[in-house]
């Protein structure tokens, strides 16, 4: 399976933009990229997902690299509620939806 | 709401007991998934099911069955549980039609710890 790195922790300040990086240098053409996030005590939660196009939705938006050997999840707006552990998956097209989470990057918002 | 039940959402067992944690989904979905939880591990598949009676191993399925005789219920059972099965229990369902639009939705976990 094609990895992800992700920064350990980041740190973001209440009603600012926050940019997640993922990195997957090794993505194939068939991957598409996920990201979930988890909540203290709680299962993962979807977020978005992209194949090539950058996609946005109610929670974020998701900007991939036109070499798609990383990509960007965008909080608009931090709030206190969105400190959490982002994780970043690439998933293969004929996978059966098997998730492979690595360690995730954990987000702290400061008030 | 994921439309998924888990069940016990707690237990304390002793070693060598065997233990069933249940997974009840309400919406039909085709696909269910196992996954524990550990301390400086991401989640990892133990095993998921395509279908009524089909199912299949995920990375860590050694001391696990399942079984899915019913579209709406997926069956976890430790068979003779260790210490080591200490962990958090997540279920998951795939949701959607097809191509992009589906999701991967995960229950709320089962506390299982091994004593």
């Amino acid at each position: 399976d094609a990895k992800t790195t992700q920064p350990n922790s980041m740190e973001s300040n209440e009603e600012e933009p926050v940019h997640l990086p993922c990195n997957h240098s090794t993505i194939s053409g068939t991957d598409y990229i996920h990201w979930y996030r988890q909540l203290p005590s709680q299962g993962p939660e979807y977020v978005i997902h992209g194949l090539t196009s950058n996609v946005n939705n109610r929670m974020a938006s998701l900007a991939i690299a036109e070499d798609r050997k990383s990509s960007t999840l965008i909080l608009h707006r931090a709030t206190l509620r969105d400190a959490a552990v982002y994780y970043c998956i690439l998933r293969f097209g004929g996978s059966n939806y098997k998730l492979t989470f690595g360690k995730g990057t954990l987000l702290t918002v400061n008030p | 709401d994921a439309g998924i039940t888990q069940s016990p959402r707690h237990k304390v067992t002793e070693t060598g007991t065997p233990v069933t944690l249940r997974c009840h989904q309400t919406e039909n979905h085709r696909y269910m998934y196992w996954y524990r939880q550990d301390p400086g591990h991401g989640l990892r598949l133990i095993h998921y099911s395509y279908g009524v009676k089909d199912t299949d191993k995920g990375e860590v399925s050694d001391g696990y069955s399942v079984s899915r005789s019913k579209t709406e219920d997926f069956l976890l059972t430790l068979e003779s549980a260790t210490s080591s099965q200490t962990s958090v229990y997540f279920c998951a369902i795939k949701k959607g039609t097809g191509g992009t639009g589906n999701t991967i939705y995960f229950g709320e976990g089962s506390w299982l710890t091994v004593v």
